[in-house]
């Protein structure tokens, strides 16, 4: 079946500029997760959705970042005003639900950069 | 706060070696543990987990075991191929299984 989608696979911005970054979880997948992975590193947890709410965003870095996921399904990671710093790799994945037990699929991955 | 830290690389080792990468993790509470691997060109992909101390994950010829009175979950297969060239990643689950993800390990195999 599908996986977990993400688009667009790169996305090249102005420093000060606003984007949008989609993700199409798995079907039937109530969690949604977006990670953001910088060159070398390991992914870092940005924000976490159960349903439509989101449950935990201790990990969106400041109030410039904001997410949303309005039917439970697909979810849009949004940064305004851009900042080189935000150059990254934006990873989502999906699970059944957010019990321990279930794994996480990742998505490909938006390469973001800011010029 | 809760870490996972993982063996630096890169690892450089000939096809058939014996492979371990180290990984240790903070003891908050009872997390579950994976090993993530990402192909040249391809997304994050679960490899294996233990959701339990003394659990043993094992997929493709690969295996780690929930070791928690060392607070451990080093990866280890016993004879590589070229095709396990890879970056891997050691994470723990946090609450509602929110990932936590070490610095991940560059593997290179060579023929």
């Amino acid at each position: 079946g599908a996986g977990v989608s993400q688009t667009p696979s790169n996305k090249v911005t102005e420093k000060g500029k606003y984007v949008e970054l989609r993700c199409d979880p798995i079907s039937g997948h109530t969690a949604l997760y977006w990670y953001r992975q910088s060159l070398g590193q390991g992914p870092e947890f940005l924000i976490y959705f159960q349903g439509t709410g989101a449950a935990d965003d201790s990990g969106l870095p400041n109030d410039r970042f904001f997410a949303v996921r309005p039917e439970g399904s697909v979810s849009t990671l949004k940064i305004q005003r851009t900042e080189r710093g935000d150059s990254a790799v934006y990873l989502c994945a999906s699970s059944l639900t957010a019990l321990a037990e279930n794994t996480q699929y990742f998505g490909p991955g938006t390469r973001l950069t800011v010029l | 706060g809760d870490s996972v830290t993982q063996m630096e690389g890169p690892v450089t080792l000939s096809e058939e070696a014996f492979l371990t990468i180290n990984c240790t993790y903070t003891a908050t509470g009872y997390p579950s543990l994976f090993w993530y691997v990402q192909y040249p060109g391809e997304g994050l992909q679960l490899l294996l987990k233990a959701t339990k101390a003394d659990d043993k994950g094992s997929n493709k010829g690969f295996e780690a075991t929930y070791r928690k009175e060392t607070t451990s979950f080093h990866l280890e297969k016993g004879s590589v191929q070229v095709s396990d060239s890879a970056v891997y990643f050691c994470a723990r689950g946090q609450g509602a299984q929110k990932l936590v993800f070490g610095q991940g390990t560059r593997l290179t195999i060579n023929p």
